[in-house]
């Protein structure tokens, strides 16, 4: 079990640039998510897949956030013309995709910093 | 709507006492819990469920939870702290049905221990 990844670990960008983050989830886990957590506060949901399909997404993923997962294995969050409130830690998770309350793995998140 | 209560912030114990981190939830349909710990700068890693089986729930590293439903509680215990478990605590509750298995987190725990 080689967990889920994510790259870059670190990213720091000037504001109105665009970014791109990485996940590669657990192998046979075929439901993906994102989260995004900020200082002092727990994570928040953003979005969700099954497999290739984009299945839910929160409030608070606006129209400058994109994400995919082409082939329904590695999953890529986008985020256009960042702003100062997108400085967070990103998280990715996956999880087996029978029924409710499989337990979601994370991985070590991605820090976005924007100046 | 679902939600999540953990109370106090910040927790200071000694080395060898006991450990208790209180949550609430708010939930209108039976729920699946989670209590997870993260580390500085790492992601999430789970220390234990609760998915109906059992109302005592024992995880990783020492700590169990407890699920009572009159109290709407799941509150996580470890009888001795060691000073390895000082890190950020997040319990986290899902829904059994509607489709959704986004994860809506606490504000976190931070539990200090004390040699």
């Amino acid at each position: 079990d080689t967990g889920v990844s994510q790259d870059p670990r670190h990213k720091i960008t000037k504001r109105g640039q665009n970014v791109t983050f990485r996940c590669d989830p657990i192998s046979e886990h075929n439901r993906l998510y994102w989260y995004r957590q900020t200082l002092g506060q727990g994570p928040e949901f953003l979005t969700y897949f099954q497999n290739e399909a984009q299945l839910e997404k929160s409030r608070l993923l606006s129209d400058r956030f994109s994400a995919e997962r082409p082939k329904g294995s590695f999953s890529t969050l986008e985020i256009q013309r960042t702003e100062q409130g997108d400085s967070a830690m990103y998280l990715c998770a996956s999880s087996l995709g029978q029924g409710v309350g499989q337990p979601q793995h994370f991985g070590d998140g991605t820090r976005l910093s924007i100046l | 709507a679902q939600s999540v209560t953990q109370l106090g912030s910040h927790v200071s114990v000694s080395e060898g006492a006991l450990v208790l981190l209180r949550c609430n939830y708010s939930s209108s349909v039976p729920p699946y819990l989670f209590w997870y710990v993260q580390y500085p700068n790492q992601g999430l890693q789970l220390l234990l469920k609760y998915t109906s089986a059992a109302t005592l729930v024992k995880g990783i590293n020492g700590f169990e939870a407890e699920f009572k439903k009159s109290e709407t509680s799941f509150h996580l215990t470890k009888p001795s702290a060691h000073m390895s478990d000082a890190a950020e605590y997040f319990c986290a509750v899902t829904l059994s049905g509607a489709g959704s298995y986004q994860l809506t987190f606490g504000k976190g725990t931070k539990l200090s221990v004390i040699p």
